[in-house]
């Protein structure tokens, strides 16, 4: 049963353009979700959060918008770098705070 | 200040094997958690200590996986007679406490990458 889900596992965009990340959930009692960016050989590294009580949150070149009616969130990078090259992951916390993970979506910006 | 640090970085061991994986959370930080992430996999709960409180033991796979947390702080990873469906890479995180409703930052560690041959 996967309660979070990216359906994108990849996503290829060209540097100066917005890259948009989706990730949908199923457990309507989710109040909270998380993205997380994660390169090779390293932990994931948080990036962006966003409560329920909102329906976007802005940190510089992210935002994150969460529609709950639909229960679809999207991440949006402008302008995209080639650094922002990296797996993404939605995630959202369970009971007790552990987190629920989407698959990831591999983000590549090309120069 | 030093982060979540794990070792091995790399471990590959024969089938039946145990395995141990260590991981060193961020001074101060109470709760502490184990995820693996499998190949094409996204990341999957396994274990999670907080405090004093009896861990959360709800995601690990099987009875040959456990966990300890020794003086609240560092923590064991081990895998009895590993299998080749093991293979993976262990992440390790911990956060200062999760706040009902929400959730603290939790900070990962590079992770043990896990190969059964």
């Amino acid at each position: 049963d996967q309660q979070v889900k990216q359906n994108s596992p990849s996503l290829s965009v060209q540097e100066g353009r917005i890259s948009i990340l989706n990730c949908d959930y199923t457990n309507s009692m989710f109040d909270y979700f998380l993205w997380y960016k994660k390169y090779p050989a390293e932990g994931p590294t948080f990036l962006i959060s966003i409560s329920s009580i909102k329906d976007k949150n802005e940190d510089g070149r992210f935002t994150v918008f969460l529609n709950k009616s639909a229960k679809h969130l999207s991440l949006h990078i402008v302008p995209s770098q080639p650094g922002d090259s990296a797996v993404y992951f939605c995630a959202a916390p369970g009971n007790t705070g552990k987190l629920i993970f989407g698959q990831g979506t591999t983000l590549q910006v090309k120069p | 200040g030093a982060g979540v640090s794990q070792s091995p970085s790399n471990k590959v061991t024969e089938k039946g094997k145990d395995v141990e994986l260590r991981c060193d959370p961020i001074s101060g930080h109470t709760a502490l958690y184990w995820y693996r992430q499998s190949l094409g996999q996204g990341l999957e709960f396994l274990i999670y200590f907080q405090g004093n409180s009896a861990p959360d033991k709800s995601g690990l796979p099987s009875d040959r996986f456990s966990a300890e947390r020794t003086g609240g702080s560092v923590s064991t990873l081990t895998i009895q007679r590993t299998q080749q469906e093991d293979s993976a890479v262990y992440l390790c995180a911990s956060s200062l406490a999760p706040v009902a409703g929400n959730t603290d930052t939790q900070y990962f560690g590079p992770g043990t990458r896990l190969t059964v041959l």
